[in-house]
């Protein structure tokens, strides 16, 4: 099993809404990223989660809050959003130990902010 | 500065008419190359891994090759289906396994 599930497939939210991206994964992982994808545009790194401790925020906006409550679970908190934040938000995952280094991606949601 | 260039950005081919995309990197500590497939709006698909010069990988009509300075991948008789963006990633190292993407390459196969 190589699944990476993300929910929901598709968000529309307003500028003042707060939701949350989930992302599910029971591999074992002990690495988790969220990466935003923009049409056209390669995947960049948002944040990764070591052992289910934040590692790495690339100067996100503190709109944009990532939470990591066990293993196998990862959440984007989304508050205040801008127009221009509208992207395929795209969750990974990947084993920190073993041969394998290669990292899983789930299929993302489409998210739209009016 | 590490990078990752992929070329070209936008491939046209017949219906088995084979052909190779080409990725090339500039990373320091190199501890893998991935490719990926990506369908417009999905998550990218993962293809191969390549860790050392001279390794090989073959899925179907796909063959990953790696250098010491860059990965091709071949696609022999390619087929409609094939269709996709194809991505080039390095994992520069580090505990986290942080990848550097490269901007893809679109294949577009017509029967």
């Amino acid at each position: 099993d190589t699944e990476v599930t993300q929910t929901p497939k598709h968000l529309v939210m307003g500028m003042t809404n707060k939701k949350s991206l989930k992302c599910e994964q029971h591999m074992g992982h002990r690495a988790m990223y969220w990466y935003k994808q923009k049409a056209k545009k390669p995947p960049e790194l948002m944040f990764v989660y070591s052992y289910e401790k934040l590692s790495i925020n690339e100067s996100v906006p503190s709109r944009f809050s990532p939470e990591c409550p066990n293993s196998s679970l990862l959440n984007l908190h989304l508050h205040a959003l801008q127009p221009e934040d509208s992207a395929l938000y795209l969750c990974a995952s990947r084993p920190l130990q073993g041969l394998s280094t290669e990292a899983f991606f789930g299929q993302g949601t489409r998210l739209t902010v009016v | 500065e590490d990078q990752v260039t992929q070329s070209p950005e936008a491939l046209r081919l017949q219906e088995g008419e084979s052909s190779s995309l080409n990725c090339s990197y500039t990373v320091s500590g190199l501890r893998g190359l991935f490719w990926y497939r990506q369908d417009p709006g999905k998550g990218p698909e993962f293809l191969f891994t390549l860790y050392s010069a001279g390794e090989e990988k073959e899925k179907e009509r796909l063959k990953a090759t790696l250098t010491k300075k860059e990965s091709f991948l071949h696609i022999t008789a390619p087929k409609p289906e094939d269709s996709a963006t194809y991505l080039c990633a390095v994992n520069y190292g580090g505990s986290q396994g942080n990848l550097i993407f490269g901007k893809g390459t679109k294949l577009s196969v017509k029967p």
